[in-house]
């Protein structure tokens, strides 16, 4: 199994500003995923991030909006540029092991911006 | 693009009772994986499985992938078990390896 951290928890920004969101994994792993969730709603996969290339991003997404960096097997940062009420959800790092039919979620950053 | 439909949206039980939750999903899948979410949003992984039939605890996982759909059964409901149940289709193979796609959930509530 793999165990992902995610820091912060939770964050409360103000409009226009830019946050970053990290992930850490106890192990490497060759992708991981970010997934969006908005209350109520499913949640939504946003981009994947393989260590050494640009992330590739899955529809309504962006690189500019969205960055996202992967330097290496362990670690993620997902930043929220000029961040927006409408930003506001839960984001979840995620991975899985290599050829595991299981796939594994950190705790989830709860972002609000006001 | 994939779908997955979760019934019922909701469903109420007394303790004790069991239930069963369904999932359907648009396109072929490889595997099937159960998630529980708290109240606080995090998710719980429950079950995974890309065809057949798994258990762990009370819980049974049931995948039909021919026919695209999938089952959670619990038994023996407690109140502890209250929350939203998600269920989330993958691929194993090709360019979608890794990624889920998630259904909108079952919030279940059971009463004393």
């Amino acid at each position: 199994s793999v165990l992902l951290y995610q820091k912060p928890n939770r964050d409360i920004c103000q409009s226009g500003t830019s946050l970053k969101i990290q992930c850490v994994a106890d192990s490497q792993v060759v992708s991981m995923f970010w997934y969006q969730q908005f209350q109520e709603q499913s949640l939504m996969l946003m981009a994947t991030a393989n260590e050494g290339s640009e992330a590739t991003y899955e529809s309504g997404f962006t690189k500019d909006k969205f960055p996202i960096s992967r330097p290496n097997l362990t670690f993620s940062t997902l930043t929220v540029n000029n961040a927006r009420p409408g930003d506001s959800s839960i984001y979840f790092c995620s991975s899985r092991d290599w050829g595991q039919y299981e796939q594994y979620f950190g705790p989830g950053t709860r972002l609000t911006v006001l | 693009g994939q779908q997955v439909q979760q019934s019922p949206a909701s469903l109420v039980l007394q303790e004790g009772e069991n239930a069963e939750l369904q999932c359907n999903f648009s396109s072929t899948a490889t595997r099937l994986q159960w998630f529980y979410q708290r109240p606080g949003g995090s998710l719980v992984s429950l079950l995974s499985n890309p065809s057949g039939t798994k258990h762990t605890g009370r819980l049974t996982s049931t995948t039909v992938t021919k026919e695209r759909r999938g089952s959670l059964h619990i038994s023996s409901s407690q109140i502890t078990d209250s929350g939203t149940y998600l269920c989330a289709m993958g691929r194993n193979t090709g360019a979608n390896t890794g990624k889920l796609t998630f259904g909108h959930g079952t919030i279940l509530r059971v009463h004393p």
